[in-house]
């Protein structure tokens, strides 16, 4: 079984600091990903890596950044919170393939992150 | 914008019955599809993938992929209290690297 886990369930943040998120899958995938979600917006990509070092931004970047140096561990970090990224966040992965086709993503139980 | 639109519902069905979610989707290059079952407060988890035209059953699921209309379904049968949950229709973007492109789900509520 693919197993995605995350760091946290549930987090509280001051506005301004610093955050760490941290997402590890055991399943050898090249692909992972960090989300966020709320309601009405549904799954919206931050960032995403298809191998180590590799990064690539997605939809909605802005205030975020990531770091993956291992193969299976990829970070998401805010660089100053805000009170507009308290969210629900979502760490995915996947094999890489090629062509018109890609596996399933797997994703992590999540975190809900609220910033005051 | 590539775009992927659900009916954000509440979908009511009586148990017993059958659920049908739809999906409509704006990248007609679009070859995988899958449709993802997320629970309140819980992550996304995958139900079925498909990837050709027609329909693909599992158990009491069936996803149905019709690409010359840039749509796709998924039929539950027997729907069951426990089937309640939203469903996310997820479509890989075109041009590279593995990205999927998800809708804003559709919540479903099966009443006993």
């Amino acid at each position: 079984d693919v197993k995605v886990t995350q760091s946290s369930r549930y987090l509280v943040k001051r506005t301004g600091e610093k955050v760490f998120l941290e997402c590890v899958q055991d399943m050898d995938h090249e692909n992972m990903f960090w989300y966020r979600q709320d309601p009405g917006l549904g799954l919206r990509l931050i960032y995403f890596s298809y191998d180590v070092k590799m990064k690539e931004k997605g939809d909605i970047p802005e205030g975020y950044s990531v770091s993956r140096e291992k193969k299976e561990r990829f970070s998401l970090i805010l660089e100053s919170a805000s009170t507009n990224q308290t969210s629900m966040y979502l760490c995915a992965s996947s094999f890489i393939t090629a062509g018109a086709y890609t596996d399933t993503q797997y994703f992590g139980p999540g975190t809900r992150l609220t910033v005051l | 914008q590539k775009e992927v639109e659900q009916n954000s519902g509440p979908l009511s069905v009586p148990e017993g019955a059958i659920a049908s979610l739809n999906c409509t989707y704006s990248d007609r290059g679009s070859q995988s599809f899958f449709w993802y079952r997320q629970y309140s407060g819980k992550s996304p988890e995958l139900i079925m993938s498909i990837y050709s035209n027609g329909d693909k059953e599992d158990g009491r699921f069936t996803a149905q992929l019709n690409k010359a209309s840039q749509y796709v379904s998924l039929l539950i049968r027997d729907s069951q209290p426990s089937d309640s949950a939203t469903y996310l229709c997820a479509v890989k973007a075109t041009g590279g690297y593995n990205k999927l492109i998800f809708g804003a789900g559709t919540r479903l509520a099966v009443h006993p």
